[in-house]
């Protein structure tokens, strides 16, 4: 398998602009997540998704932040408006079952470096 | 809410030597820990899991452990190498979603 697979791998834009990063899941994983990591702050969860459903949002910042996975092999993270602030590494990881089913790992892909100017 | 935290301050250490990490958590009772390694452009990668009723896991020249009491996890590196030079991150369960630590630097030497 590929493993997780993210693109695009740098995105630079400007202010105001709407950016869209894409992941492909590991083949039968059923469990995708979005984390952002800035040097401030760490790694953080942005959402999860079970069987493409969206199971816990609250770590998306505001409504400028949305998530989709219309079906198990494709999931888009969307900034619109894009802002300075914004400017992180994304990574999309996947795993096979969920934490409460006996702590499954993750695998993560190789991260989108976004830059708002 | 939950915490976790790792040293902030990169770990200098000479290849041969013992590397030990440290992650410590509070306000909460994890069911497990888990350890990443990350490698500069790259993502995390799933090292060791422990569970709370295991007091030590070891693969190869890496060795983890959990103290409940203490609320806290060492990560070692015996023999270590300059290979070894990465970020090191923990996690541990929060509701269903793995919390992660800022990460420990580790430079290794030759």
């Amino acid at each position: 398998d590929a493993g997780v697979i993210q693109s695009p791998r740098h995105e630079v834009t400007e202010m105001g602009q709407e950016v869209t990063l894409r992941c492909k899941p590991i083949s039968g994983h059923d469990y995708l997540f979005w984390y952002r990591q800035t040097m401030m702050r760490g790694l953080e969860l942005l959402i999860y998704f079970n069987n493409n459903v969206p199971i816990d949002d609250s770590g998306m910042p505001e409504d400028r932040f949305s998530a989709k996975m219309p079906n198990a092999s494709f999931s888009t993270l969307k900034i619109q408006p894009s802002e300075p602030r914004d400017s992180a590494v994304y990574f999309c990881a996947s795993s096979l079952r969920g934490l409460a089913e006996g702590g499954e790992t993750q695998y993560f892909g190789p991260g989108t470096r976004l830059l708002v100017l | 809410s939950q915490k976790i935290e790792q040293n902030s301050e990169a770990l200098n250490i000479q290849e041969g030597k013992t590397a030990t990490l440290t992650c410590n958590y509070t306000n909460y009772s994890p069911a497990y820990l888990q350890w990443y390694r990350q490698d500069p452009g790259r993502g995390p990668v799933f090292l060791l899991l422990i569970r709370e009723n295991e007091k030590e896991k070891r693969k190869e020249r890496l060795k983890v452990t959990f103290d409940t009491t203490l609320k806290q996890s060492l990560f070692h590196i015996t023999a270590s190498q300059p290979a070894d030079s990465a970020t090191y991150l923990c996690a541990h369960t929060g509701f269903q979603k793995l919390v992660f630590g800022t990460g420990t630097r580790l430079l290794v030497s030759p």
